[in-house]
């Protein structure tokens, strides 16, 4: 079955620094992987996504992800942290072997930028 | 533009009472799913719908039901039987496959009281 791990579910950055969320995943197929993020009382927009193109995606806000087939991670980076990037992350992969379209979330990672 | 709105934002319950949450697209999206979050137990799938007049259980669909009599809705009843209704939850739209991820509502929270 497919799953996906995010290490840490509460990470902390200063303002400036940079941002490492990490994502490890498990699928017996190739897999379809997505990062996303939620503001407070909002839904989840997509951040980014990797369908077996590149291996390093760029996304929306100046984070990227790099895909690494041998480590079965997905890690989620931004070089520089905003104030504005203090949300929360979700990983996520899609169920192709299930054959559902679902996609199985990640529980998660808070990340919290200090001034 | 195209999108998927969920209806209230916010909703309050009165305990033994049914309720039912909006979701409508406009993505032309065949799928649908609805989800449960609440704080540090990440998102939950509670129901989804692959193709109108068809859904499935998720993981926590006691207390809840759905229909989808049209492809561009997905209303969620959360029933009287749903011992612990408080909870944000979310609605999302995807192609059939999902290969391309979830297009998500903004969120309805529920509270009881």
């Amino acid at each position: 079955a497919q799953s996906v791990t995010q290490l840490g579910s509460h990470v902390s950055v200063s303002e400036g620094a940079l941002v490492l969320l990490r994502c490890n995943y498990s699928s017996s197929v190739p897999p379809y992987l997505f990062w996303y993020v939620q503001y407070p009382n909002q839904g989840l927009q997509l951040l980014l996504k990797y369908t077996s193109a590149a291996t390093l995606v760029k996304g929306i806000n100046g984070f990227e992800a790099e895909f690494k087939k041998s480590e079965t991670s997905f890690h989620l980076t931004k070089p520089s942290a905003h104030m504005s990037d203090a949300a929360e992350y979700f990983c996520a992969v899609s169920d192709l072997a299930g054959n559902t379209g679902k996609l199985i979330f990640g529980q998660g990672t808070t990340l919290q930028v200090k001034p | 533009d195209g999108g998927i709105t969920q209806s209230p934002k916010y909703l309050f319950r009165k305990e033994g009472q049914n309720v039912t949450l909006s979701c409508e697209q406009n993505l032309n999206h065949d799928a649908m799913y609805w989800y449960r979050q609440d704080p540090g137990q990440g998102l939950r799938l509670i129901y989804y719908s692959q193709i109108v007049n068809d859904f499935q259980k998720g993981d926590i669909a006691e207390g809840y039901s759905v229909s989808r009599e049209k492809k561009e809705s997905f209303p969620l009843t959360v029933t009287s039987a749903q011992k612990n209704p408080t909870a944000f939850y979310l609605c999302a739209s995807s192609i059939r496959q999902g290969i391309y991820g979830y297009t998500f509502g903004s969120g309805t929270r529920l509270t009881v009281v």
